[in-house]
Order: structure tokens, then C-alpha cells, then sequence
């Protein structure tokens, strides 16, 4: 079973500050996710990172993949209210001839006004 | 397009009885997948299809049984309740099934309560 860390668990902080979310593992990932959920609904996609030591940037979110595949960060510039949820890292591997995700167990993230 | 769609948002079980999640997505994934999502847990895979005509166990299918009746559906079936199967539910499908980057899309949620 692949395992992925995800930390902190939770996150409280002010509006206008910025912050950073760790998803670690001992396995490579094919590619890693991350994906954010609002409380009674399913997770939505926000980026996908292929490369080893790749960078994606989405306005004030910036997702960096591990040199080595095996960990990526979330960074926050300027949180806002809106940022407010549930940040979940996943990891692509291969089984059965297809491609299955694992879940890092999320960080809840809380932006007070 | 309304993308994947589960039925139903809620229920609440007595322990023994059975019942069926069903899920369906319009926009012709090939593969589909069921979740459940425990508190501190994160999510779980239950059983997978990576296309048409296959399923395959995920990290956690004891106690549940999925049919993939055509490429839009996918359901679940609890046969036999058990308290330890209070969760949510999610369905996702995925066109990348096969490739590394396997975005995948979510539906909704049902919400199982065992008692």
C-alpha cells in the first residue's frame, strides 16, 4: 500500500497570511494531485504536478512536485476566506493495468476573517 | 452536463439490512471508482473499473460488492450492513484510467448511517 503524509492536519490562520501544506512518502508517484473539498461535497481538482522538481502556479496557489516524486508542497500567498476547506494530496501509481489514486488523509484549512 | 450524480444523498441502515449506492457520470469515462471517506482517514478506495466489463478490489472491499452495468454507471451493494460502514460515499470517474495522470471527478456524496 502506497501512503501518503499530509501535514498539519489542521490549519487556522488570519486572512492575508500565507501558508504551506507537505504531502510526504517513502513510495515515487507516477504524478501527484491535489484537490480541495467543501464541507457536503466531493473533492474538486486543483492541479496536477508530472515532473520531478516541477512548479505550477494557479493565481495565488503554488504547487511544487519533489525532485525525487516522492513528496510535494502547497503554498498559499495572502490566504482569503474563500481559501477555507479541506486539502487533500493524492498519488498516482500502477496496478492491474490501470491507474489507481491514493489519498493523503488532508489538511483541514481554516482562514479567519 | 450534470458530471457524476449518486443516488441517494443520505440513508440510515439497520445493521443486516442491504442496499444499492448507485452512480452515473455523463461524460463518457472509462473508468469509475467508489471511495468511502472516514473522519481522519482520508479516502479510501472501495472497488474500481477501469473500463467497461472489468471491476478490481481497492484497499478496502470487504463487506461490499459493485456492478459496472454500462460505461455510464457503477454501482455498490452493501449485502449486509454493519455499523463499522457509517461513512460517506463517493463515486469518481476518470478518462485516464490508464495513463499517469489519473484526474479523477467526484460526485456529490452519500452520506450511510449504519445503526
Amino acid at each position: 500500500t502506497q501512503l501518503l503524509e499530509q501535514s498539519p492536519q489542521f490549519l487556522s490562520i488570519q486572512e492575508g497570511e500565507n501558508l504551506t501544506v507537505y504531502c510526504n512518502s517513502s513510495s515515487v508517484f507516477s504524478s501527484l494531485q491535489w484537490y480541495r473539498q467543501e464541507p457536503g461535497e466531493g473533492p474538486v481538482l486543483l492541479v496536477t504536478v508530472v515532473t520531478g522538481g516541477e512548479v505550477k502556479k494557479l493565481k495565488r496557489l503554488t504547487f511544487q512536485f519533489g525532485d525525487a516524486r516522492k513528496d510535494s508542497s502547497l503554498h498559499i500567498t495572502a490566504a482569503q476566506t474563500g481559501d477555507t476547506g479541506l486539502y487533500l494530496c493524492a498519488g498516482a501509481y500502477s496496478g492491474a493495468g490501470s491507474y489507481q489514486l491514493t489519498f493523503g488523509k488532508g489538511t483541514k484549512l481554516s482562514v479567519i476573517p | 452536463n450534470a458530471g457524476v450524480t449518486q443516488t441517494p444523498k443520505f440513508q440510515v441502515l439497520k445493521t443486516g439490512q442491504s442496499m444499492t449506492l448507485q452512480c452515473a457520470q455523463d461524460m463518457n469515462h472509462n473508468s469509475m471508482y467508489w471511495y468511502r471517506q472516514d473522519p481522519g482517514m482520508g479516502l479510501r478506495l472501495i472497488y474500481y473499473s477501469a473500463s467497461e466489463g472489468t471491476t478490481d478490489k481497492g484497499e478496502v472491499p470487504n463487506g461490499y460488492n459493485v456492478s459496472r452495468l454500462n460505461k455510464r454507471e457503477f454501482s455498490l451493494r452493501l449485502e449486509s450492513a454493519a455499523p463499522s460502514q457509517t461513512s460517506v460515499y463517493f463515486c469518481a470517474s476518470s478518462d485516464r484510467g490508464q495513463r499517469y495522470y489519473n484526474e479523477q471527478f467526484f460526485g456529490p456524496g452519500t452520506r450511510l448511517t449504519v445503526l
